[in-house]
């Protein structure tokens, strides 16, 4: 079990928007940045958005990143084939002194 | 290039253990904090462990569930990180990357990942 929770899947047709949720608590979401990850099959994963909604050098602006409360959202827009992986969320949990990540979201481009 | 390497993966018997080491380059190495993260067949993403910068005293943080069997360290003078892990069971079976960060959630360099089998 995950300390913090996302939806298994989530699908779109190409061109379209989806999001994914990453819910938490007052100990980690709630107090501290979120990052999200991009894991294509067979590969590392790459940091898509760090500080809730920063993107690195290279990242497409369709990717994007916000977070209220305990909870943060990835947004990726004009979706792609190439889009299909899996992704995390990932942050610091004060109480747990540790970093976490959320079980993670298979996205399929239908 | 930055680049970060793995190596010392390899098959292993229960009960058994193995060190890990990422090579890193093209960054200067100490300034950062390094985490190992695994992935599982079948499962998600698990952070295993991570050190911060040598500015914040190379302190050591572990996941709860392996603390006592796994040991994180670096050698900033070669630039590189390891995972010493003992008593290893069959649920550690994975593929461990290292990862550099600057703020130990912001992993933004990964190691290609190296794999570790425990099986008899």
């Amino acid at each position: 079990q995950s300390v913090l929770t996302q939806p298994p899947s989530v699908s779109a047709a190409p061109g379209q928007k989806v999001t994914i949720s990453c819910s938490g608590s007052s100990s980690n979401i709630g107090s501290n940045y979120v990052s999200w990850y991009q894991q294509l099959p067979g590969t590392a994963p790459k940091l898509l958005i760090y500080d809730n909604n920063n993107r690195p050098s290279g990242i497409p602006v369709r990717f994007s990143g916000s977070k209220s409360g305990t909870s943060a959202t990835l947004g990726i827009t004009g979706l792609q084939t190439g889009d299909e992986a899996d992704y995390f969320c990932g942050t610091w949990d004060n109480s747990l002194s540790a970093v976490v990540f959320g079980g993670g979201t298979k996205l399929t481009v239908l | 290039e930055v680049q970060l390497v793995e190596s010392g993966g390899g098959v292993v018997q229960p009960g058994g253990s193995l060190r890990l080491s990422c090579v890193a380059s093209g960054f200067p190495f100490s300034g950062y904090a390094q985490s190992w993260v695994r992935r599982a067949p079948g499962k998600g993403l698990e952070w295993v462990a991570a050190i911060s910068g040598s500015g914040d005293g190379d302190r050591t943080y572990y996941a709860d569930s392996l603390k006592g069997r796994f040991t994180i360290s670096r050698d900033n003078s070669k630039s590189t990180l390891f995972l010493q892990m003992n008593s290893l069971r069959a649920e550690d079976t994975a593929v461990y990357y290292c990862a550099n960060s600057v703020q130990m959630v912001d992993m933004d360099v990964w190691g290609k990942g190296t794999t570790v089998t425990v099986s008899s």
